[in-house]
């Protein structure tokens, strides 16, 4: 069965402060793709990245990075130097590639980031 | 483009009622998805299409959800009759996803629902 946990239901930082939002994942797939997605307050799902089970090289796209690890199935995000604007509720998710694209999401983390 | 396109946004109706939602998957995207989001179950799959075609309805909870998609560029999702437990944020989202390949899911902005 697939699953995504994401143990951090909620948290709180300071703006300017790093941050990591872990996620770990659970799947019999040998070809997998991995995604973060970003509820911000208005309440609609942004794509951030997208990962496929071949590639874990870490990615970086401005103050975001990605931390894919096969051995720990685990794929972590971080924001850098967090800004108020990054407060919003973070999905992890995981495709079914022997499924179409069906994705199973994560509980989602709320990142509240104080100026 | 201009995104995956629902309607209607926000959808007031009585129990017992029937409650159609529309979805309009961005041009050119051959699978297309119904979620629901509840505070208590989080995002969940409810159906998804394939070149139109129904390929898993697992999730859709009973009988009382029923889903079409006539054409490539429209979709809808019935409640019939809507229950006060129905009430949920409704999302459609579309995706390309050819072969062994499984392409990012782009959401609509949603429909919120509120069955009194």
């Amino acid at each position: 069965a697939q699953k995504v946990t994401q143990a951090q239901t909620e948290i709180s930082v300071v703006e300017k402060e790093d941050v990591t939002l872990d996620c770990v994942y659970e799947t019999r797939d040998t070809t997998y793709y991995l995604f973060w997605y970003k509820q911000p307050p208005s309440g609609e799902l942004v794509f951030l990245i997208r990962r496929n089970s071949f590639d874990e090289q870490n990615e970086i796209s401005g103050r975001y990075s990605w931390n894919f690890q096969k051995s720990t199935s685990s794929f972590n995000f971080t924001i850098t130097a967090s800004q108020v604007v990054d407060s919003a509720v973070y999905f992890c998710a995981l495709s079914h590639n022997n499924a179409g694209n069906m994705l199973t999401f994560g509980g989602g983390t709320r990142l509240m980031v104080k100026p | 483009d201009a995104g995956v396109i629902q309607s209607p946004r926000h959808e007031v109706t009585e129990m017992g009622q029937e409650v159609t939602l529309r979805c309009k998957p961005i041009s050119g995207h051959d699978y297309l998805f119904w979620y629901r989001q509840t505070m208590m179950r989080g995002l969940e799959l409810l159906i998804y299409f394939n070149n139109n075609v129904p390929i898993d309805d697992s999730g859709m909870p009973e009988d009382r959800f029923s889903a079409k998609m006539p054409n490539a560029s429209f979709s809808t999702l019935k409640i019939q009759p809507s229950e006060p437990r129905d009430s949920a944020v409704y999302f459609c989202a579309s995706s390309l996803g050819q072969g062994m390949g499984s392409y990012e899911q782009y959401f609509g902005p949603g429909t919120r629902l509120t069955v009194t």
